[in-house]
């Protein structure tokens, strides 16, 4: 079973830390994904990666950054949180090529 | 237009009911078709997976793809108070971007 975890599912954080939220894949796969998801609003892509040390903005990146130094993780990085980031975070994985991608439980971040 | 297009529901049923969830897409170049369902809270679980055009069952459910009307549905036969999420549609096109589109997905309940 291909399986992605990411690292907390609930975090709270005050406005204006530096928050690092955390997944790891342990399939292999080349592309991994960021998205946030909020009601209404659906899934919307912050970045993604095609493999190692590459990285692509998606719809939304502004306020967000990404490290990939390793295959099977994908960290994304909130460089100073704030209240209208509060969402649900979901990581994702996939073959390159491929279409069958694969969610992590999601990480619930509210910003205080 | 919307690349996806999908219902928002929210989509009540009895117990025992057929359900028919649907999508509608723009893109010719998608070949690559998703379902996902998604419970509250959790992060979306991938639930059949179609490869160009047809049908494919699994179980209770069947996912059926019109290329020529550029229509997807999914269908749940005999349904369960446990089938009650949120099903989220994806695309993706054969070569090109890696990323997928995705519907902004149909709230289900089944009730018992």
């Amino acid at each position: 079973d291909v399986k992605v975890t990411q690292s907390s599912r609930y975090l709270v954080k005050r406005t204006g830390e530096k928050v690092f939220l955390e997944c790891v894949q342990d399939m292999d796969h080349e592309n991994m994904f960021w998205y946030r998801q909020d009601p209404g609003l659906g899934l919307r892509l912050i970045y993604f990666s095609y493999d190692v040390k590459m990285k692509e903005k998606g719809d939304i990146p502004e306020g967000y950054s990404v490290s990939r130094e390793k295959k099977e993780r994908f960290s994304l990085i909130l460089e100073s949180a704030s209240t209208n980031q509060t969402s649900m975070y979901l990581c994702a994985s996939k073959l390159a090529g491929g279409g069958e991608q694969f969610f992590g439980p999601g990480t619930r971040l509210t910003v205080l | 237009q919307k690349e996806v297009e999908q219902d928002p529901g929210p989509l009540s049923v009895p117990e025992g009911a057929i359900v028919s969830l649907n999508c509608t897409y723009s893109n010719s170049a998608f070949q690559y078709f998703m379902w996902y369902r998604q419970y509250s809270r959790k992060g979306p679980e991938l639930l059949m997976y179609t490869y160009s055009s047809g049908n494919k069952e699994d179980g209770r459910f069947t996912a059926q793809v019109d290329k020529s009307s550029k229509y997807i549905s999914l269908f749940i036969r005999d349904s369960q108070p446990s089938d009650s999420a949120t099903y989220l549609c994806a695309m993706k096109a054969q070569g090109g971007s890696e990323k997928l589109v995705f519907g902004k997905g149909t709230k289900l309940t089944v009730n018992p």
